[in-house]
């Protein structure tokens, strides 16, 4: 079964500090996995995709396929980057796809 | 948790006929409903918000006589793509937000082809 898990729904951070926002999968295949990103009163956005490796606004999220991991990272948080986080895992070929609960990110000054 | 419920996973049909897809929230009341279509490079494209009982808004450049959304009940939201032309070949994903607590919650998608 497809499976996506983000075990934070709220996670608290001061400006400056490292961040990482956690997602563990399970999927019997090679997996897509992509972190989507809500901003407050905003529409849903892609932040990443793991097959580009690109850093979005300072994020990262690298997949580790022994631990079935796929967590987005950022070394020093802003308070911008407050919002809603969801990891998902994209299998468009057999029609299905498979968010995370999501992880509410906040940022303090 | 909260389960959101999309069928048809997939669904082919021909050029001209209508496709309907289903959105059910099956633990909690969807006080809001959103439809979205994935586009190349995985990202997602909000076609339209429905909230029980009224009429959708649609997103500009979503043709609404096209895509029907229909939000009837608390927990069911229907998209129906009307006279499908191939290039609405695509992947349908709603998702829906109960009226407490917070977050979306996501259908599996459905990967609709018209031929």
């Amino acid at each position: 079964a497809q499976r996506v898990t983000q075990p934070e729904k709220l996670l608290s951070v001061f400006k400056g500090a490292p961040v990482e926002l956690k997602c563990n999968y399970s999927y019997s295949g090679s997996p897509e996995l992509f972190w989507y990103v809500q901003y407050s009163r905003q529409r849903l956005q892609l932040l990443l995709r793991h097959i580009s490796r690109e850093s979005i606004k300072g994020f990262t999220a690298d997949l580790n396929k022994g631990e079935t991991s796929f967590h987005l990272k950022k070394p020093f948080a802003q308070e911008e980057d407050s919002a809603m986080y969801y990891c998902a895992l994209f299998n468009t070929n057999a029609g299905k796809s498979t968010f995370g609960d999501g992880t509410t990110l906040t940022v303090k000054p | 948790g909260a389960v959101v419920s999309q069928h048809p996973s997939r669904v082919i049909c021909k050029s001209g006929t209508s496709v309907k897809i289903e959105c059910r929230s099956l633990d909690f009341q969807a006080t809001t409903m959103f439809w979205y279509r994935q586009f190349p490079k995985q990202s997602l494209m909000l076609m339209a918000t429905s909230n029980e009982g009224s009429k959708a808004t649609y997103e500009q450049g979503v043709e609404k006589d096209k895509f029907l959304i229909n939000h009837a009940s608390l927990t069911l939201s229907t998209l129906t793509v009307t006279s499908a032309h191939p290039e609405d070949s695509s992947f349908y994903i709603c998702s829906a937000k109960g009226a407490q607590g917070y977050g979306y919650t996501f259908g599996s998608g459905t990967r609709l082809t018209v031929v």
